[in-house]
Formats: structure tokens, sequence, C-alpha cells
């Protein structure tokens, strides 16, 4: 069974450009995270969606951050303008539904802003 | 913000020997979980306890709870160069999903 799928796996941008990233769950998983783990820390939620509908966004930055999950499957996190402290590693988890214990991590996206 | 405290940020043992990592948290949990994550992936789940479990074994780990004094910890014996790796608990609460608060985590490095 193929696990969360994230891309790109790094990405450089320079101030002020767009950015986004992609994730599949696993097949069946109706619930999907986007955490961020900036170096040496672990890491923190910051949207989680049921199905398409996004359920917990309370710390994403809506000023520059957006996400989508529109079939209700993959889903797209993006920043635009990003900023220097964006650089971060972003991960994507899944579980089959909301109260399901376990969540299922991908490899993340390490995000470089320069 | 970030519910629990590992102790030690950093530990460094010969293979071989016993790793233990411990993780303090703040308010009333209904789980918590222990997650590893090696350098540059994703992190993976490594063992649940429920808030009314004391002790639970899985191959080489053993985690312990004491909701009494918020704490956990786990035990990885008999290291092996391969569980060098930065160690997470998680507090998981339900209330209608299930919300995981990461610690700070754990670097684990096993020398050869």
């Amino acid at each position: 069974e193929a696990g969360v799928v994230q891309s790109p796996r790094y990405k450089i941008i320079e101030k002020k450009q767009p950015v986004a990233f992609w994730c599949n769950p696993i097949s069946g998983h109706n619930t999907l995270y986007w955490y961020l783990q900036n170096l040496g820390q672990g890491p923190e939620l910051l949207i989680r969606y049921e199905n398409e509908e996004a359920v917990d966004d309370s710390q994403l930055p809506k000023d520059r951050f957006s996400a989508e999950r529109l079939k209700g499957v993959d889903s797209t996190l993006k920043i635009q303008p990003a900023e220097l402290g964006d650089s971060a590693v972003y991960l994507c988890a899944s579980s089959l539904e909301a109260s399901e214990e376990t969540q299922y991590f991908g490899p993340g996206t390490r995000l470089l802003v320069l | 913000s970030q519910q629990g405290e590992e102790d030690p940020q950093a530990l460094s043992i010969q293979e071989g020997e016993n790793a233990t990592m411990n993780c303090s948290y703040k308010t009333s949990i209904n789980n918590l979980q222990w997650y590893r994550q090696n350098s540059g992936r994703g992190l993976v789940h490594l063992i649940l306890i429920r808030s009314n479990e004391r002790e639970k074994h899985s191959g080489r780990l053993r985690v312990t709870l004491d909701t009494s004094k918020k704490s956990s910890s786990l035990l990885i014996t008999a290291s092996r160069a391969a569980d060098t790796a930065s160690y997470f608990c998680a507090t998981g609460l339900i209330q209608g999903a299930q919300k995981l608060v990461f610690g700070q985590g754990t670097r684990l490095t096993i020398n050869p």
C-alpha cells in the first residue's frame, strides 16, 4: 500500500515569491492534515480537512497561506508571498477518519526561502 | 504552541545499550503516542498508549504513562545503529476529532 505522497521534496525560492506544496493521502483516508515543522521542533498543525471541508484552520496564517482539497482526495498548500521565516518542513498526514488515533505522515517538503 | 516537553533534548549512547526518553505534558489527554523521524524523512508511528493504560510493549519498545504526573517515558532496549533518529511524543485529545500536539523531540544517536 502506498503511503502519503508529497511533492516536491525540496524547494528553494526567493522571498516574496509564491510556492505550492502537493499531498496525496493514503487511499481511503478521508482526513488530511498539514503540519509545519521548524528546525529542531516538533510538527505544529496548520489545517485539518475532513473530506473537502477545512474543519480546523485556526493555526493557518490566512494572510499569506491558503489550502484546498477540492475533491476530498489530494490537497495543495500555498504560500503567497513567501517570507524568510517560512523556511521549514511542511508535512502532510492522513488518517482513515478524524477520530482515528494514529496519523500517517508523508516525507515532507523542505522549503528554503532566500 | 507545543504541549509536551521532552527530556533529554539529545542523547548519545553505545550500540546495545538501552535508551530512555521522557515526555511531560500539561493538559488532559485521551492517549499519548511516540513517533520516530529519521533525518530528512516524515514521522513514523511507533506506539500508542491510552490514558487508562500504564505500560505498553512493542518489540524492543516499552512505553509508560503516569497521568497523575502527566508524564511518559519511552525505553528502547538493545539499541541499534538504525535507531538513530529523533523521537517525538504527541498527546492526543479526542473532541469529536483526534488532535495531536507534539513535543520538541529527543535526538537519539547510537554509536557503533
